[in-house]
């Protein structure tokens, strides 16, 4: 596709359970990141990618997280354990290299009940 | 740790004026200032990039000043309208490779 695609749009799951978010970047670009963003609040920081590695991992907020991009193109947010305080969009994006604009996908909303 | 402060958080106004958003950061040592639009329950659409070397960008009615000195950006809004309501987000770079950012300004723009 022409854009970043994100799925599911919307997720609603209980808490204790497992959960996956993918992504697929726009084609061509080697960076992709994971964002998180509470209602009202500024997207933060969760990982950065370069290819197939994690360049940055800093922003992940416990090891229940976890994110993997096995062939440099679709990347996929993993979530153990869910609490409610997971509830959130999630926000991927992607570009060519490391520097220049960012283009953000819809996003996928978690609410954890 | 830089910080990023978005005011005001809100900002209503009726169709046709000229609006600035603004937008002020603790580290100046950046690489590059990007300007974001978010639609209520959206992802974030790009509206301006602005490089440490630039003073500003254009595009069409919006304009992005840069001064990085001082550690701010704003972002001029011509002739608004109703379709412009949104949230508007800045988000700043350094040498980390990731973006940190304010927590918007919703705007409201009424007929």
């Amino acid at each position: 596709g022409a854009g970043v695609s994100q799925t599911p749009s919307n997720k609603v799951t209980e808490k204790g359970k497992y959960v996956e978010l993918r992504c697929d970047p726009i084609s061509g670009h080697t960076a992709l990141y994971w964002y998180r963003q509470s209602l009202g609040q500024g997207p933060e920081f969760l990982i950065y990618f370069q290819g197939t590695g994690a360049a940055d991992d800093s922003g992940l907020p416990n090891d229940r997280f976890f994110a993997v991009r096995p062939e440099g193109s679709v990347s996929t947010l993993k979530i153990q354990r869910t609490e409610r305080g997971d509830s959130a969009m999630y926000l991927c994006a992607s570009r060519q290299g490391n520097t220049g604009e960012l283009f953000f996908g819809e996003g996928s909303r978690l609410t954890v009940l | 740790k830089q910080e990023v402060t978005q005011i005001p958080a809100a900002l209503s106004v009726p169709e046709g004026e000229n609006l600035v958003l603004n937008c002020s950061f603790t580290d100046s040592a950046i690489y590059n200032l990007q300007w974001f639009r978010q639609d209520p329950g959206k992802g974030l659409t790009s509206l301006l990039l602005i490089q440490s070397s630039q003073r500003e960008q254009t595009s069409g009615r919006l304009n992005a000043s840069l001064d990085k000195s001082s550690g701010r950006s704003t972002l001029y809004i011509a002739a608004s309208q109703p379709g412009d309501s949104a949230t508007y987000l800045c988000a700043v770079e350094h040498n980390t490779d990731k973006l940190i950012f304010g927590t918007g300004t919703r705007l409201q723009v009424f007929p």
